[in-house]
């Protein structure tokens, strides 16, 4: 149980366009999403916390207008990177409360900005 | 705030040796601990957590950690590793008032080899 399902597992996107990463919870409902970058060989760098039928709440340093959250439903969160460009090249995860204080977490999104 | 130090970038091992992957936080309240391993283009799949009760906490794939309050320690061990063992390592701490974020470490590179 507790399955969030992260799509797409890669993208590939030309600079100055823009990519939607969905999160969806399987088999339960997700009230609160937690969105994550890393860079390679490095730790995962949260950016920002999702929470159904409110704001995001960002980390500091992250563009709000860049990075938008949307949380519209208790089973869908998406991060859309607007006007990419390169250095937004990054793998994306995401991960969602689940029972028992555990944290379930998307398989991630590897992104290409050419 | 919260922190964590993962005293390990990468850890060498041989098949069929221990391995002690080594984790310490900082944080002025009582934390929730977790461990977490990842594989190349994958999301985090939980070792193990320590939420309370008995400080020596079993995971699966063999592992185990044991949460020392004193020395502020939640170091991960394994009797005897494998090959398949070979994955990013992520300590990750997280404030037990409800559902918040995870804070999480540089991550250790344990290679086993043959």
């Amino acid at each position: 149980g507790a399955v969030v399902s992260q799509h797409p597992s890669w993208v590939i996107c030309k600079s100055g366009t823009s990519v939607k990463i969905e999160c969806r919870s399987l088999d339960f409902q997700a009230t609160t999403m937690f969105w994550y970058r890393q860079f390679p060989k490095q730790s995962l760098m949260l950016m920002a916390t999702s929470n159904e039928g409110s704001k995001a709440t960002y980390e500091q340093g992250v563009e709000k207008d860049k990075f938008l959250i949307n949380h519209a439903s208790l089973t869908l969160s998406t991060l859309t990177v607007t006007s990419a460009h390169p250095e937004d090249s990054s793998f994306y995860i995401c991960s969602a409360p689940a029972t028992n204080y555990g944290y379930t977490f998307g398989s991630g999104t590897r992104l290409t900005v050419v | 705030a919260q922190s964590v130090t993962q005293l390990d970038s990468q850890v060498p091992v041989f098949e069929e040796a221990p391995v002690e992957l080594r984790c310490n936080y900082s944080s002025s309240v009582s934390v929730y601990l977790f461990w977490y391993v990842q594989y190349p283009n994958q999301g985090l799949q939980l070792l193990l957590k320590y939420l309370s009760g008995s400080t020596l906490v079993k995971g699966i794939n063999g592992f185990e950690a044991e949460f020392n309050k004193s020395q502020t320690s939640f170091h991960l061990r394994k009797p005897s590793v494998h090959i398949s063992d070979t994955a990013e390592y992520f300590c990750a701490v997280s404030d037990p008032s409800g559902y918040n974020k995870l804070i999480f470490g540089a991550g250790t590179r344990l290679a086993v080899h043959p």
